[in-house]
Parts: structure tokens; C-alpha cells; sequence
């Protein structure tokens, strides 16, 4: 088991630019989750899928940022011009639909925008 | 609405003392779990536990115990002979039973082990 995946660990880009965040959910898990984790506001719920199906997306900032899971085993989180406040780590997890099981995090990426 | 409050911002103890990081929770379902994340300095969460609401028997685990307590909405967490290895940010989560699936996080609480 790989455990979930993301890419890049790490991401310098200019304000304006476009930024993709990549994650690969643990095969079978049928929800998935982006957080970001910023010193000002801790570890925050943007976005997750059910079934690749968004559920809940009041967490995103605002319109510069989007999510999409095309299929079972992978989710994107774009950020369309970035800016500098956008900087933090985005973290990625997963875990079975239902049930007590617990959720998996992903490494994170570290998001620097300048 | 669901919320997690951890008001230990940052707790300094020496090696091998006993540290307890309190975790309130609030939730109006009566299904849900209750969960407990180390992240060292290294950046990576890691999962330590996860309780049901059904079953509030203490858990021990080597050095580490909770205390699951419904009354008065807490779980705490209590490292026994604290070592330097264990300073980490410590979050308490809570997810909410049914078709809401969302895991949300307190504030964490910073544990500095000084040797």
C-alpha cells in the first residue's frame, strides 16, 4: 500500500500563475479530501469527494480555486491566479466511504506563491 | 454544527514528565468519531486513534492513553514519561456520522519535550 500520493512535495510559482495540486487517493478509498494548513488558520476542510462526486465545497476560498476527481484514483486542486496569501501546505486524504475507519493523509505539498 | 476546541496553544514539559492535551468537542449527531493526530516537525499527519461514540473505555497504548469522557464532550490525550521525540503539533478531530463524512480539526496544541 502506497498510501495516498501527492504531488508536487513542493511548489515555488510567481503571484498570477497557475498552480495544480495532485493527489492519488488509496486504492478503494471512495472519499477523499484537500485540506490546507496555514499558521493562521490551522488545517482547514476545502473540498471533498464521495464517489468522486464533490460533496461539500464551502471551504474553498473563492473562485480562484477549483477541485475536480475525474476518476477513483486521482484529484486535482487548481488555483487560478494564485497569489501570495494562497502560500501554505495542501494536504490530501482519504479513506473508505462509511463506516469508523480512519482517514489517511497524504505528505502534503508546500505551496509558496511570491 | 461541528467544532473542536483545543485551548492548550503550546505546552513546555521535561523528559519523562506526563503531559495531558485536552480536547472539547462539539456535535450535535450522536454517531461520531473522535480522533487524535501527531504531526513532527517533519510535516507529515499522522494518525494516533480513533474512538466511536458508543464506546467510551479508555484506550491505553504504551505510553499513550486517552480519556474519552461524553459527559463533558472531551477526549484527552495524556503521554506517560514524555520524551523528546514526542514534541510534535497535536490535533484532536472530530467526523460526524452518517453521509457527512468531513473531518474537522481543533487548533492543535504544540508539545515542546525539552531534554
Amino acid at each position: 500500500d502506497a498510501g495516498v500520493i501527492q504531488s508536487p512535495r513542493h511548489e515555488v510559482t510567481e503571484m498570477g500563475q497557475e498552480v495544480t495540486l495532485r493527489c492519488k487517493p488509496i486504492s478503494g478509498h471512495n472519499s477523499l479530501f484537500w485540506y490546507r494548513q496555514t499558521m493562521m488558520r490551522g488545517l482547514e476542510l476545502l473540498i471533498y469527494f464521495n464517489n468522486n462526486v464533490p460533496i461539500d465545497d464551502s471551504g474553498m476560498p473563492e473562485d480562484r480555486f477549483s477541485a475536480k476527481m475525474p476518476n477513483a484514483s486521482f484529484s486535482t486542486l487548481k488555483i487560478q491566479p494564485s497569489e501570495p496569501r494562497d502560500s501554505a501546505v495542501y494536504f490530501c486524504a482519504s479513506r473508505p466511504l462509511g463506516g469508523s475507519l480512519g482517514y489517511t493523509f497524504g505528505s502534503g505539498t508546500r505551496l509558496t506563491v511570491v | 454544527a461541528q467544532k473542536v476546541t483545543q485551548a492548550q496553544t503550546e505546552i513546555s514539559v521535561v523528559e519523562k514528565e506526563d503531559v495531558t492535551l485536552d480536547c472539547v468537542y462539539e456535535t450535535r449527531d450522536t454517531t461520531y468519531y473522535l480522533f487524535w493526530y501527531k504531526q513532527p516537525p517533519s510535516g507529515e499527519l499522522v494518525f494516533l486513534i480513533r474512538r466511536n461514540s458508543f464506546d467510551e473505555q479508555n484506550e491505553i497504548s504504551g505510553r499513550y492513553s486517552w480519556n474519552f469522557q461524553k459527559s463533558t464532550s472531551s477526549f484527552n490525550f495524556t503521554i506517560t514519561a514524555s520524551q523528546v521525540v514526542d514534541s510534535a503539533v497535536y490535533f484532536c478531530a472530530l467526523s460526524e456520522g452518517g453521509a457527512t463524512n468531513k473531518l474537522i480539526f481543533g487548533t492543535g496544541t504544540l508539545l515542546a519535550v525539552q531534554p
